[in-house]
């Protein structure tokens, strides 16, 4: 079956450094990937999709990669500000009919210490 | 509306009751999900509706739950004979849907409790 694992540590740094977290995936082509911010007691917010023949996307301080051959993403957040702390969730898509059928991976807390 | 809205935002329920959660996506967004999310975990797919159409119910755990959109705009996700292990935050998303991949637009959930 499908598995995404995400780092289940929180991850702490220093304000102004860059965050990178990790999402790997497993038994699965995905055309796509998403990731999404969730803060306590709130739905997820959508970030960034990048597509299985993008290497690279970035949104403001924000950057994702995505290897198909290694299975993994990695997400940058540059210059890194406390308000930058919540949790942030990968999703694949798992549909082969059309339309989305998100697998979520466990998320990973990120704390960004002033 | 502005957003995806979610009613009510929390709902103890003793084991054995029924219960709705209602879901009011986006205006005019054709696609619409439901999620359950567990403590510490991430959001779990449950069902997908297209405008009226449920489309996949693969992830509804039993058939105690069940969901309708009859109008295809609100939808309710209805949970009978609640159970603690129903206990969850349970998160609807909405998308225009159509041709393009999107980001889905999620609720700020229902957090249920069953006692």
């Amino acid at each position: 079956s499908q598995k995404i694992e995400q780092n289940s540590e929180a991850l702490n740094i220093q304000e102004g450094k860059t965050a990178t977290l990790t999402c790997n995936y497993t038994n699965y082509s995905p055309a796509y990937l998403q990731w999404y911010r969730q803060d306590p007691g709130r739905g997820p917010v959508f970030l960034l999709l990048i597509r299985e023949n993008e290497k690279e996307k970035r949104k403001e301080r924000l950057k994702v990669t995505f290897d198909t051959t290694l299975k993994q993403s990695l997400f940058h957040i540059t210059a890194s500000q406390p308000a930058d702390s919540a949790t942030y969730l990968c999703a694949l898509d798992m549909s082969n009919t059309g339309f989305q059928k998100l697998v979520f991976g466990t998320g990973t807390r990120l704390l960004v210490s002033p | 509306g502005a957003g995806v809205s979610q009613s009510p935002r929390y709902k103890v329920a003793k084991r054995g009751q029924d219960v709705a959660l209602r879901c009011d996506p986006i205006s005019g967004h054709v696609s619409l999900f439901w999620y359950q999310q567990a403590l510490g975990q991430g959001p779990e797919f449950l069902t997908y509706f297209q405008n009226e159409a449920q489309l996949d119910k693969s992830g509804l755990p039993s058939d105690r739950f069940f969901a309708e959109r009859p109008e295809g705009s609100v939808s309710t996700l209805k949970i009978q004979r609640t159970q603690q292990e129903d206990s969850a935050v349970y998160l609807c998303a909405s998308t225009p849907g159509g041709q393009g991949v999107w980001g889905q637009f999620f609720g700020p959930g229902t957090r249920l409790t069953v006692l």
